[in-house]
């Protein structure tokens, strides 16, 4: 259980174009939804959090006009990058905080998108 | 700030071996420190820790956290190739954010 489906797996698109990914969780509600992006060889670097109904909340240096981030729904978050730059290829995973499953559970990640501006 | 530091970031060992990766960190209202794997894709879980002192387990992996001294380590005995993974340790506070900040990773190699 606690599944978050995140598509697509990969993307290329052109310099200038916006790009959408989304995460959907499948067998709960996810209330609490993080964006990271990682860039080759280091850490998971979080760029935002969103919460249902509300605006998300962007880490310092993140540019939240770039990085759109909309989470109508309890099941459904996602991130849109727009006017991408070859600057913004990356690898971009979401994960959704599970509050109420136990110790073992807390945060399940999606399969990530590798992102390539060409 | 919340502050995760790993060692080493890279190592490459035999199979085997048994290998002792470190985390470090400076959080405010420390909750957790969490200890993932990370192949290609997305990081799976491993262990939670939250009291300083217990062990956790599983198979030929363990942990500990030391919230004095501000530190964890994960061990990983008998290595295999298929432990070949980066290593990620991340921390949580106690904030109504619930949001993970992750170290720099540990890159483990093992050859045969």
């Amino acid at each position: 259980g606690a599944v978050v489906s995140q598509h697509p797996s990969w993307v290329i698109c052109k310099s200038g174009t916006s790009v959408k990914i989304e995460c959907r969780s499948l067998d709960f509600q996810a209330t609490t939804m993080f964006w990271y992006r990682q860039f080759p060889k280091q850490s998971l670097m979080l760029m935002a959090t969103s919460n249902e109904g509300s605006k998300a909340t962007y880490e310092q240096g993140v540019e939240k006009d770039k990085f759109l981030i909309n989470h109508a729904s309890l099941t459904l978050s996602t991130l849109t990058v727009t006017s991408a730059h070859p600057e913004d290829s990356s690898f971009y995973i979401c994960s959704a905080h599970l509050p109420g499953l136990g110790p073992n559970y807390g945060y399940t990640f999606g399969s990530g998108t590798r992102l390539t501006v060409v | 700030e919340d502050k995760v530091v790993q060692s080493p970031l890279s190592l490459v060992v035999h199979e085997g071996d048994t290998v002792t990766l470190n985390c470090s960190y400076e959080v405010t209202n420390f909750r957790s420190l969490l200890w993932y794997k990370q192949e290609k894709k997305a990081p799976t879980f491993l262990f939670m820790l939250t009291s300083s002192g217990i062990e956790k387990k599983s198979g030929r992996l363990s942990s500990i956290l030391d919230n004095k001294e501000l530190f964890s380590i994960l061990n990983i005995t008998a290595t295999q190739t298929g432990d070949s993974a980066v290593y990620l340790c991340a921390v949580r506070n106690t904030g109504t954010a619930s949001k993970l900040t992750f170290g720099t990773g540990t890159r483990l190699q093992v050859t045969l």
